[in-house]
């Protein structure tokens, strides 16, 4: 199957910071999606991006197909980001989940 | 709209029972999708369908499992027999595609399973 890499695997950030997360896969794909598990371990979908870049709010991401590798932006970071950020990708409807990011906003 | 229905949210069962976990896809989506995340070896696809026939199953672990799509509306996992290390939080998902389409797909809350 498709290798899915993201970094970094933890995060720490003081209220009001940016931060990029990145994602690499070793291979083609025609889809990607980027989710955040909150503390309650829901799956909240953020973007499905199979490449070009998106915006929603606060957050945004961009997927470069031809390179394999996709960011997710947070900007002005609030204690409710916190949690961990998957990506997720698939050459077809099978996705392969990477290893995520964990991600801790301190007030 | 309502998303993706799983039940039961939890379950504690004792090694040796059978386990059933059920789940209603979003009323349209024709994919459906069950995966498993644990601490060790993080989320990880088991099966999935479209349009109510199993496509893929090479993720399911072993003979102990089988899932079953009997309509476009619900589908089960079974487990039988459970073994400890079967403990984890199961997720069914969905998403309105075929083949390599591009749609999202959308989970449920999942079932987190602790195997006694």
């Amino acid at each position: 199957g498709i290798q899915v890499e993201q970094s970094p695997p933890d995060l720490i950030l003081q209220e009001g910071a940016n931060s990029t997360l990145r994602c690499n896969f070793s291979d083609s794909v025609n889809n990607l999606q980027w989710f955040h598990q909150n503390p309650w371990g829901q799956l909240i979908n953020l973007f499905y991006i199979p490449s070009g870049t998106k915006q929603n709010g606060r957050l945004s991401a961009t997927t470069v197909a031809t390179e394999r590798y996709s960011l997710l932006y947070i900007s002005s970071s609030q204690t409710t980001d916190s949690g961990v950020y998957f990506c997720a990708v698939g050459p077809g409807n099978q996705f392969y989940f990477g290893t995520g990011t964990s991600l801790t906003v301190i007030p | 709209d309502a998303g993706v229905i799983q039940s039961p949210r939890h379950e504690v069962t004792e090694m040796g029972q059978e386990v059933t976990l059920r789940c209603k896809p979003i009323s349209g989506h024709n994919s459906l999708f069950w995966y498993r995340q644990t601490m060790m070896r993080g989320l990880e696809l088991l099966i999935y369908f479209n349009n109510n026939v199993p496509i893929d199953d090479s993720g399911m672990p072993e003979d102990r499992f089988s899932a079953k799509m009997p309509n476009a509306s619900f589908s089960t996992l079974k487990i039988q027999p459970s073994e400890p290390r079967d403990s984890a939080v199961y997720f069914c998902a969905s998403s309105l595609g075929q083949g390599n389409r591009n749609q999202p797909q959308h989970f449920g809350d999942g079932t987190r399973l602790s195997i006694l």
